[in-house]
């Protein structure tokens, strides 16, 4: 399964609203988690089941979507969010991520 | 405090062999799917290879497989991943991470670097 991942990059103000999407090549339903990366640093699990914040993660991150399309919108952009964004499809193996979101802070 | 830690990585020339290991603590280890994640330094995520939590069954990604193998032991909380003829492209930083829902990767160490290089 493919995932798609768009833009690649993008830059935003802080208090902006955010939005990624990820487009899977077959329906997978809601198996899809999002993950945050930065630099130097290992990725990080945002969101599962397509819209599940696990805890500690904050309330300004949400995910939505189901079988093929999805996104990951951040309300408000705050100075730690620069990162990078991957989806990932957890539906069958072998397990794929997208290619990568770079968000960075204007 | 879930806690991963990878060691093992290195500079191996192509066709050598390396055994990486991650040890776990924090959480119970032997009910969890454990995974291997690569990262070529500057590029995304390659998901390696993926054990059950008791080792019934394994996957890997074609790029790996018949390379690599994934192994585990649950009396020692850690997992494995052994990696013989490595090729110039396996170069990347590797993370083991947790599985939870589905198959996603709940928690992840903080990654070992793997140099395929003469």
């Amino acid at each position: 399964i493919q995932l798609t991942q768009s833009p690649s990059s993008l830059s935003a103000s802080v208090g902006d609203r955010v939005t990624i999407t990820c487009r899977a090549s077959q329906g997978i339903s809601t198996y899809l988690a999002w993950y945050q990366q930065k630099p130097g640093k290992a990725p990080k699990l945002l969101i599962y089941a397509a819209s599940t914040l696990p805890s500690g993660v904050p309330s300004r991150f949400s995910g939505s979507g189901s079988g093929a399309d999805f996104t990951l919108t951040i309300s408000s952009l705050q100075p730690e969010d620069s990162a990078t964004y991957y989806c990932q499809q957890v539906n069958s193996y072998p397990l794929t991520f997208g290619g990568g979101t770079k968000v960075e802070i204007k | 405090e879930v806690q991963l830690v990878e060691s093992g990585g290195g500079l191996v020339k192509p066709g050598g062999s390396l055994r990486l290991s991650c040890a776990a603590s924090g959480f119970t280890f032997s009910s969890y799917n454990m995974n291997w994640v690569r990262q070529t330094p500057g590029k995304g995520l390659e998901w390696v290879s993926s054990i059950s939590s008791s080792s019934t069954y394994t996957h890997y990604a074609d790029s790996v497989k018949g390379r690599f193998t994934v192994s585990r032991d649950n009396t020692k909380k850690s997992l494995y991943l052994q990696m013989d003829s490595l090729r110039a492209d396996d170069t990347a930083i590797y993370y083991c991470a947790s599985g939870g829902w589905g198959f996603s990767l709940d928690y992840w160490g903080q990654g070992t670097l793997v140099t395929a290089s003469s």
